[in-house]
């Protein structure tokens, strides 16, 4: 198994312009999340999905930011207007619940440098 | 909300030491627990993981030690070498949210030969 997939894995960009981060999870996964990571505040959770229904996006920093996930195999992460503020490496995790099993396998991330 | 945390963001130990990360939470009806290390430039990757009926769980040169009653768990990392330098996140569930999990800040570990 190729483990979780994410696209791009670096990202420039200027301030307003939008940004489209990608993720591929493991086959037969059910569950996928999508996390934000920087010094300042460690690893956060920012939306999670369960059979491609948005579960829990309370940690979803505001409006600029919204989450897809069209089908089991396919997800993104969009900041529209994106701000210097968004920099950071964001992880693409994915589990499945068919055996009680909670463990997440997460991507290689994207850094996201928006200047 | 939930509260994980980890009880020093830095550990440096010198190479064939044993080392110990701890880590609290907050939830008593967490039911399940996970560490994960993560190397420069990846992503947090699974070591082990224990549910609340264990006490103890052991691995390949780690182990995982849970106390329900202080709300405290541990990891130990037998004969650590160098390859072991990473930073280590603790994370457990709520019990009554399934799939997700509450992570800690982390804890910095430093391997010197």
């Amino acid at each position: 198994d190729a483990g979780v997939i994410q696209s791009p894995r670096h990202e420039v960009t200027e301030m307003g312009q939008e940004v489209t981060l990608r993720c591929k999870p493991i086959s037969g996964h059910d569950y996928l999340f999508w996390y934000r990571q920087t010094m300042m505040r460690g690893l956060e959770l920012l939306i999670y999905f369960n059979n491609n229904v948005p579960i829990d996006d309370s940690g979803m920093p505001e409006d600029r930011f919204s989450a897809k996930m069209p089908n089991a195999s396919f997800s993104t992460l969009k900041i529209q207007p994106s701000e210097p503020r968004d920099s950071a490496v964001y992880f693409c995790a994915s589990s499945t619940s068919g055996q009680g099993i909670q463990e997440q396998y997460f991507g290689p991330g994207t850094r996201l440098t928006v200047t | 909300g939930e509260s994980v945390g980890l009880h020093l963001p830095t550990l440096s130990v010198q190479e064939g030491d044993n080392s110990i990360i701890n880590c609290a939470y907050s939830n008593s009806a967490s039911d399940y627990f996970i560490w994960y290390k993560q190397e420069s430039g990846k992503g947090p990757q699974f070591i082990i993981d224990i549910r609340s009926n264990m006490d103890k769980r052991q691995g390949q040169r780690v182990t995982v030690l849970l106390n329900k009653t202080v709300k405290h768990l541990s990891l130990q990392i037998a004969a650590t070498q160098p390859g072991d330098s990473a930073v280590y996140f603790c994370a457990c569930d709520r019990g009554s949210t399934l799939g997700r999990l509450y992570f800690g800040r982390g804890t910095q570990l430093t391997v010197w030969p």
